[in-house]
């Protein structure tokens, strides 16, 4: 079956531009995940949707940052006027409850260049 | 916050070789796991680990939940090509959490 997918898979921008990444999880997967992958680094959690809702944001760095996830399914990160420093690989993941654990999966994320 | 502190940060073996590596924290997690990420593509999830001192195996990989509930390694045995890449550590802090913390990563290479 088909897996997380996000798109683009690579975005070049200039600085102070704004970037929308959008990923679209495994069908009938409840719970989204976004990380956030800087090079030679372990993923860092940005925010995490239950539903349409955001349950958990604590990652997200600051309020250029935002995430939705209007109808429950598809989630789209959004970021405001980009700096250098933003440049990263976003990964999406999904599971399928958020039980005690429910294992994450993770799409092949989208690589983010701030020139 | 929460960091997981794993190492070696890369090893460099034979082919058929076994690798060992581990991870290790100031605080108590209340599940580890292990993934895996190739270049290009998001980690994929080996092995999870949900009691102190539980052992679990998947196939080559054997991974160990520390008594502490602070550490874990992961063991892969006659290691061969396609083991190559890149393996984190991974941690929940409770029952019921849902953010994971990553280690930093170990690259492992194979020389055939």
């Amino acid at each position: 079956g088909a897996g997380v997918s996000q798109t683009p898979s690579n975005k070049v921008t200039e600085k102070g531009k704004y970037v929308e990444l959008r990923c679209d999880p495994i069908s009938g997967h409840t719970a989204l995940y976004w990380y956030r992958q800087s090079l030679g680094q372990g993923p860092e959690f940005l925010i995490y949707f239950q539903g349409t809702g955001a349950a958990d944001d604590s990652g997200l760095p600051n309020d250029r940052f935002f995430a939705v996830r209007p109808e429950g399914s598809v989630s789209t990160l959004k970021i405001q006027r980009t700096e250098r420093g933003d440049s990263a690989v976003y990964l999406c993941a999904s599971s399928l409850i958020p039980a005690m654990y429910n294992e994450q999966f993770f799409g092949p994320g989208t690589r983010l260049t701030v020139l | 916050g929460q960091q997981l502190n794993q190492s070696p940060q890369s090893m460099f073996i034979q082919e058929g070789e076994d690798v060992s590596m581990n991870c290790t924290s100031s605080s108590i997690f209340n599940t580890w796991l292990w993934y895996k990420q190739d270049p290009g593509e998001g980690p994929v999830l080996l092995i999870a680990l949900y009691k102190a001192g539980e052992l679990t195996s998947n196939g080559r990989l054997t991974a160990q939940f520390g008594i502490t509930r602070k550490d874990s390694f992961l063991n892969i045995s006659a290691s061969i090509p396609s083991d190559v890449g890149i393996y984190f550590c991974a941690g929940l802090l409770f029952q019921g959490a849902q953010k994971l913390v990553f280690g930093q990563g170990t690259r492992l290479t194979i020389n055939p």
